[in-house]
């Protein structure tokens, strides 16, 4: 069966304590990984999408990496406004474009 | 940017009465949009896919008589939630992506809270 696992389920960091969440899958036909920001209430907010194993993207603080069997959304130096619940979600091809999502990482950043 | 818009983004009902939920394509054309529902402190779970002149498509476990999904147009997909008990409570959010984009981007709406009473 498909599946999508995401660790820690939560994560307390200090201001500027960098880390790592991570996005391991099972899923076989992977066309994308895809991350997103969820705060509280609020929609999902894309944040990257991935597509092969070995590729990289950056937007401010945050990078996410991919390899064959996960993927992880670094955090560099974060700040308080970082705090937010993090999903990654796959898709599959032909499946129209439909994500399967992970349980999320709840991340709280102190001052 | 591209931008999803849900209506309303909040709602109470009665139970056994119905509540219609409208998810936007702004500035795209959707033909596909999916409906997710997520309760507190859980993860988004797909409800439906949701395809432009035809049929939509169900997840397995929920049930299309109860929740009915209407894609009508490229940039209007409508969920209703009907006969309402109080265990529909939840959020519901709709997802589309922009045609030209083929699924690369998939952009969500704000989210609408129903609560049944």
């Amino acid at each position: 069966e498909d599946q999508v696992t995401q660790s820690p389920e939560a994560l307390r960091l200090q201001e500027g304590e960098s880390s790592s969440l991570n996005c391991s899958y099972t899923v076989s036909g992977l066309r994308g990984l895809f991350w997103y920001r969820q705060d509280p209430g609020k929609g999902p907010e894309f944040l990257f999408t991935l597509y092969s194993a070995g590729e990289e993207k950056e937007k401010e603080r945050l990078k996410a990496t991919l390899t064959k069997k996960e993927s992880f959304l670094h955090i560099t130096a974060p700040k308080p406004e970082d705090s937010a619940t993090y999903l990654c979600a796959v898709q599959f091809y032909n499946q129209g474009g439909k994500l399967i999502f992970g349980q999320g990482t709840e991340l709280s950043v102190k001052p | 940017g591209a931008v999803v818009s849900q209506h309303p983004s909040r709602v109470i009902c009665k139970s056994g009465t119905s509540v219609k939920i409208e998810c936007r394509s702004l500035d795209f054309q959707a033909t596909t949009m999916f409906w997710y529902r997520q309760f507190p402190k859980q993860s988004l779970m797909l409800m439906a896919t949701s395809n432009e002149g035809s049929k939509a498509t169900y997840e397995q476990g929920v049930e299309k008589d109860k929740f009915l999904i209407n894609h009508a147009s490229l940039t209007l997909s409508t969920l209703t939630v009907t006969s309402a008990h109080p265990e529909d409570s939840s959020f519901y959010i709709c997802s589309a992506f922009p045609d030209r984009t083929g699924g690369n981007t998939i952009y969500f709406g704000e989210g609408s809270w129903l609560t049944v009473v």
